[in-house]
């Protein structure tokens, strides 16, 4: 069965440090993964997605998610964090049975200043 | 703002009951998605809906049902309403059929039933 995994609930980083949030999946076939993030009380707003290609992929904000075949993980990443990046982080893989989003539990980024 | 609108905020009712959740998709979207958000399930697809037509139905119970009108807004309707159910149920839209692509979320109905 097709699953996306996010092991950390919660991770905290000082600003200006790097930051990166983990992610891997399980899929049959060839990945279609994806970043949101969730602001409080907002709905959730995409980061980036890795379809195929350079194993690096750019996303808003400043986010980048590097993509690893092997380790079949796709860790979001930032080079130096902002006290605006904490929010609800959501990593999601798309099940090819039904073309729809199987989403993470969610890990909450805490940026302390 | 994500061009998505969803309506109400917030809904409280009681156990039993019907209620209506609405969403007006992005202009221009012809996808609409619905999400249920809870703190002991997380993020369940519930049902798309594509220019009109159901596309892809996920974890929706019975009691729900939802559908997309003409003018491409959407409701979901949850009936018989246990404490369970709920949550903060979301709304997507999308340019396009597939998931692919980016998906625009509505601020959320948030839902509690007592």
């Amino acid at each position: 069965a097709q699953s996306v995994a996010q092991p950390e609930d919660q991770v905290n980083v000082a600003e200006g440090n790097p930051l990166t949030v983990k992610c891997t999946y399980s899929v049959s076939g060839n990945p279609y993964l994806f970043w949101y993030v969730q602001y409080p009380n907002r709905g959730l707003q995409f980061l980036l997605k890795y379809i195929t290609g350079d194993n690096l992929v750019k996303g808003s904000y400043g986010f980048e998610a590097e993509f690893n075949k092997s380790q079949t993980s796709f860790h979001l990443k930032k080079p130096s964090a902002l006290v605006s990046d904490s929010a609800l982080y959501f990593c999601a893989v798309r099940d090819d049975s039904n073309y729809q989003l199987i989403w993470g539990a969610g890990t909450k980024l805490i940026i302390k200043p | 703002d994500s061009g998505v609108t969803q309506t109400p905020k917030h809904l409280i009712t009681a156990t039993g009951q019907r209620v209506t959740l609405r969403c007006s998709p992005r202009s221009g979207d012809l996808s609409v998605y619905w999400y249920q958000q809870s703190l002991d399930q997380g993020l369940q697809f519930l049902i798309q809906y594509y220019n009109g037509e159901e596309r892809a139905k996920g974890n929706i119970l019975e009691r729900f049902s939802a559908q997309q009108f003409p003018d491409l807004h959407s409701e979901l309707n949850l009936s018989s309403l246990e404490l369970g159910d709920s949550a903060l149920y979301f709304c997507a839209s999308s340019a396009g059929q597939g998931t692919n692509e980016k998906l625009f979320f509505g601020s959320g109905t948030q839902l509690s039933v007592l």
